[in-house]
């Protein structure tokens, strides 16, 4: 069973449409994220999740809209693409022990490769 | 986070043990150091973790200096499939932020 899973794994649009990336995870945790690596490979934390609440949003344009309808599942919405969209979209899980220290183990998906036209 | 600086590339011969170093000049007491590794196209990985001690598990161990500025992940047989991109990150309250990390070929 995949541990963190993502759909679509590859995603090819037009600028200006409007696209979301689900992901779902069976590991039991209570927080979720997702990163962006781009085409340098720069792999960045674009949002947290836990237990259903934001805890993190780094800045990160108001086109992208995270989703968490419950502790499993975190769905990344983007409206109005652009060409630097175009990345890979990975998300990731872990259990925080406690607030904030943040030593759980991150488990990511395979990830969705986005390509903006 | 403390900033962490690693070589860009190594090579390693395979069945040998792989040595990665990671500097780490400005850790905080209560900073940890992380690896992960990211195989080509895939989702990062964890290997290994440790704040003071030197850690084992089944992937590899993690030598951490005395005075912790610097640590050293080892893969004891590196084999073709340890061909990965090595993120050595330092945290504590926030969650992972990566560096470029060392991309480490094995060579047969």
């Amino acid at each position: 069973d995949t541990a963190v899973s993502q759909t679509p794994k590859y995603l090819v649009t037009q600028m200006g449409n409007d696209k979301s990336i689900k992901c779902e995870q069976n590991l039991g945790h209570d927080t979720m994220y997702w990163y962006k690596q781009d085409s340098k490979k720069f792999l960045k934390i674009m949002f947290s999740y836990n237990n259903k609440e934001l805890i993190i949003n780094e800045t990160v344009p108001n086109r992208f809209s995270p989703k968490s309808p419950d502790k499993a599942h975190l769905n990344l919405h983007i409206n109005s693409l652009e060409l630097g969209d175009s990345a890979v979209y990975f998300c990731a899980s872990s259990q925080i022990e406690t607030i904030p220290t943040y030593t759980g183990e991150l488990f990511f998906g395979e990830g969705s490769r986005l390509t903006v036209l | 986070d403390a900033k962490t600086t690693q070589p860009p590339s190594m090579d390693c011969a395979e069945g040998r043990a792989a040595n990665l170093p990671c500097n780490h000049s400005t850790i905080s007491g209560n900073e940890y150091v992380y690896w992960y590794r990211q195989i080509h196209s895939q989702g990062p990985q964890y290997i290994i973790h440790g704040l003071k001690n030197n850690e084992t598990n089944e992937m590899a161990s993690l030598i951490i200096t005395e005075d912790r500025k610097s640590s050293t992940l080892i893969l004891p047989h590196a084999t073709l499939r340890d061909t990965a991109v090595y993120y050595c990150i330092v945290k504590y309250g926030t969650p992972l932020v990566f560096g470029k990390g060392t991309r480490l070929s094995v060579i047969a």
